[in-house]
């Protein structure tokens, strides 16, 4: 199974809005509505932020949020705070009945 | 809310084996497929595998790279769960993650234990 596609890196200046992509193929990201975004910040242990496509857990500030289109999975980040900087990762679940993760994302508040 | 905490990390020698475990703080435990997921220095997350309820039949899974090599088990009455990891190579260093997924038809990975770290080298 090989990891989803994600962009290596992303930056924006706080206040603006940023898109992080996730593609993966039909018999993943395409199939299911089972999409989730983890963001990681330097040291730490991935949080949740984004499940199933487009639902957030509680506590998760609104300024996240998640899309899919086809095979393509998408998360917004509005109102970029400093606090966002961190790594970003989608996972899927896959026709194999196995889970998948892209390759993460930087993302880099000027 | 649950936690999770990874142990039984350490160094280990190529072809060698280890045992990770992970300890479940509450009695949700036992609903969860428990997952595993590395993630080696400065690269991405990787799955590993995962183990299903009783309820569904402990049923198990792995990626490509470790089936055959790493099996996953669990102790529902300790609220424990384990990484059995066998013919180690150098590639398999990497952080260990143990998570978890409560709800049937959801892909959520919530919550995630600190990780325990595992270096395979001579």
């Amino acid at each position: 199974q090989s990891a989803l596609t994600q962009p290596a890196s992303v930056s924006g200046s706080p206040g603006q809005s940023i898109t992080i992509s996730c593609t993966g193929t039909s018999s993943d990201v395409g199939a299911y509505n089972y999409v989730s975004w983890y963001q990681q910040h330097p040291g730490k242990a991935p949080k949740v932020i984004i499940y199933d496509v487009r639902n957030r857990p509680s506590g998760v500030s609104s300024r996240f949020s998640g899309s899919k289109s086809g095979n393509t999975a998408s998360l917004t980040i509005s109102g970029l705070q400093a606090e966002d900087e961190a790594d970003y990762y989608c996972s899927s679940y896959t026709s194999r009945d196995t889970g998948v993760f892209g390759g993460g994302t930087k993302l880099t508040v000027l | 809310e649950m936690q999770l905490v990874e142990s039984g990390g350490g160094l280990v020698q190529p072809g060698g084996s280890l045992k990770l475990s992970c300890a479940a703080s509450d009695f949700t435990f036992s609903a969860s497929t428990i997952h595993w997921v590395r993630q080696a220095s400065g690269k991405g997350l990787e799955w590993v595998g995962r183990m299903r309820s009783k309820g569904d039949n402990y049923a198990t899974a792995y990626a490509a790279s470790v089936k055959g090599r790493f099996n996953i088990s669990r102790d529902d009455s300790n609220n424990m769960a384990y990484l059995q990891m066998n013919s180690l190579k150098t590639e398999d260093t990497a952080v260990y993650y143990c998570t978890r997924i409560i709800m049937p038809s959801t892909w959520r990975f919530d919550p995630w234990g600190q990780g325990t770290r595992v270096t395979v080298s001579s």
